[in-house]
């Protein structure tokens, strides 16, 4: 069983929708947990990250985290056009030191449509 | 303007042929990381380095060599490059060993080794 699963998708939604992005893992011992977007032909940038389970909001992005499920998710509302990009989830065991190594999901495509 | 530059962007060679894609930053990051990202397999480190004269090992580091001589560059060295090589490469960076969890990525850099 790999460390982080993520669903590749593709996902096509059409403008407007509620988008949710998910991953599962198997070590309990991360801690924080981290969603990258990935536009065509540029580097991963940092979405958002929490370190607890709950949710965590910013604008129209939603962080959630359930660690005795061992399941995190990105919920992404009224979605435009411009969020149409490769989601990876990373999380790390520690924020320092060699415990920061990231371990990423595969990444899911998001296609959003006008 | 803060960024993480890698060159080239893209690079076509023969196997056997030795080359070296550069990494800098201009952060003053301590930690510095390379990725490469295939498709189905997602982002896998292949090598860190959390500070002038330290590197390590990521998940992949066969076929690969790091040098880390000053705090802003962090080349990879592909010594005697093969076709499984052909990939997307990332660098990236973030700053101290304990510090904010943000990495920054540099644009990528496309390898075809045939």
């Amino acid at each position: 069983q790999k460390e982080v699963e993520q669903d590749p998708g593709p996902l096509s939604v059409p403008e407007g929708a509620i988008v949710s992005l998910n991953c599962t893992y198997s070590n309990s011992a991360f801690q924080y947990f981290m969603w990258y977007r990935q536009y065509s032909r540029k580097g991963p940038e940092l979405l958002m990250y929490t370190y607890s389970s709950g949710n965590k909001e910013d604008g129209r992005f939603t962080a959630q985290v359930d660690k005795s499920s061992k399941y995190i998710s990105l919920f992404i509302r009224d979605s435009q056009p411009s969020d149409s990009a490769t989601y990876l989830c990373a999380m790390s065991v520690g924020r320092g030191g060699s415990n920061y190594k990231l371990t990423f999901g595969k990444g899911t495509l998001l296609t959003v449509n006008p | 303007e803060a960024q993480v530059t890698q060159n080239p962007r893209y690079l076509i060679t023969v196997t056997g042929k030795k080359l070296t894609v550069t990494c800098s930053q201009n952060m003053n990051h301590e930690y510095m990381s390379w990725y490469r990202q295939d498709p189905g397999l997602g982002l896998r480190q292949i090598y860190y380095s959390m500070n002038v004269e330290v590197t390590d090992k990521g998940d992949v580091p066969e076929g690969y060599k790091v040098s880390r001589k000053e705090k802003r560059n962090f080349p990879l060295i592909l010594e005697s490059p093969s076709p499984n090589q052909t990939s997307l490469y990332f660098c990236a960076s973030r700053p101290g060993l304990a510090g904010q969890l943000e990495q920054y990525f540099g644009p990528g850099t496309r390898l075809t080794v045939t």
